[in-house]
């Protein structure tokens, strides 16, 4: 079966680091993409990795191995406003979105 | 990047009637996508609109509780019909585009609907 697994919740502090994993088995690859979502709003996309390595964007980084299905989002210098719940979600053979659950991210002062 | 308007952004709806969301999008899509998120979960695709063609719905929804409408490239409709609080959620229209080799997906702000 298809399937995305990631963390419910983590907590972390402002101004550090956090890393947020996503393992997935799933039928096919067209890429893995990262969401952040606010409570209340709809996903805003951050990143899609289709090929293995670090894509890095300002504050946020995405990492893919497609040979471990393993992919991870790096937060840095961590913000009060990046508290919200990080999606990561795998496009498959049939370009079809497969979700994780989503990881809460708290982020204390 | 596509900008997605919904509408409406919320209702309260009676048990038993049907309430159609509107999805209108700034660029011309070939396919776009129709999610649900119950509170506390993640998405649920309901069924992918291509323009042109009938609807293809997921495993769990069918074209009688939720019939779609994709008239043209930049608009869609999907009808959430006789209601009933199961179906409190928020429905939420996405797009997918791409950039080079890079696809990325955008949402609408959803639609907060509440059936009593």
């Amino acid at each position: 079966g298809q399937n995305i697994d990631q963390p419910t919740e983590m907590t972390a502090t402002e101004g550090a680091i956090v890393q947020i994993n996503c393992t997935y088995q799933t039928s096919g690859f067209n890429g893995l993409f990262w969401y952040q979502q606010h409570a209340g709003e709809a996903p805003t996309f951050l990143s899609y990795n289709v090929l293995d390595g670090l894509e890095e964007k300002g504050r946020f980084s995405s990492f893919l191995s497609r040979s471990k299905g393993y992919s991870y989002l790096l937060l840095k210098e961590l913000q009060m406003k990046d508290s919200a719940s990080y999606l990561c979600a795998v496009m498959d053979s049939n370009y079809q979105l497969i979700w994780g659950a989503g990881t809460k991210l708290i982020i204390k002062p | 990047s596509a900008v997605i308007s919904q509408k409406p952004s919320r209702d309260i709806c009676q048990r038993g009637t049907s309430l159609t969301i509107q999805c209108q999008v700034d660029s011309q899509v070939t396919m776009m996508f129709w999610y649900r998120q119950q509170p506390g979960q993640s998405l649920t695709l309901i069924a992918t609109a291509n323009q042109g063609s009938e609807a293809t719905y997921e495993s769990g929804f069918v074209i009688d509780k939720f019939p779609i409408s994709r008239p043209n490239l930049t608009f869609s409709t999907l009808t959430v019909s006789n209601m009933s609080p199961e179906d409190s959620s928020i429905y939420l229209c996405s797009v997918v585009g791409t950039r080079g080799f890079s696809y990325e997906q955008y949402f609408g702000p959803g639609t907060r609907l509440t059936v009593t």
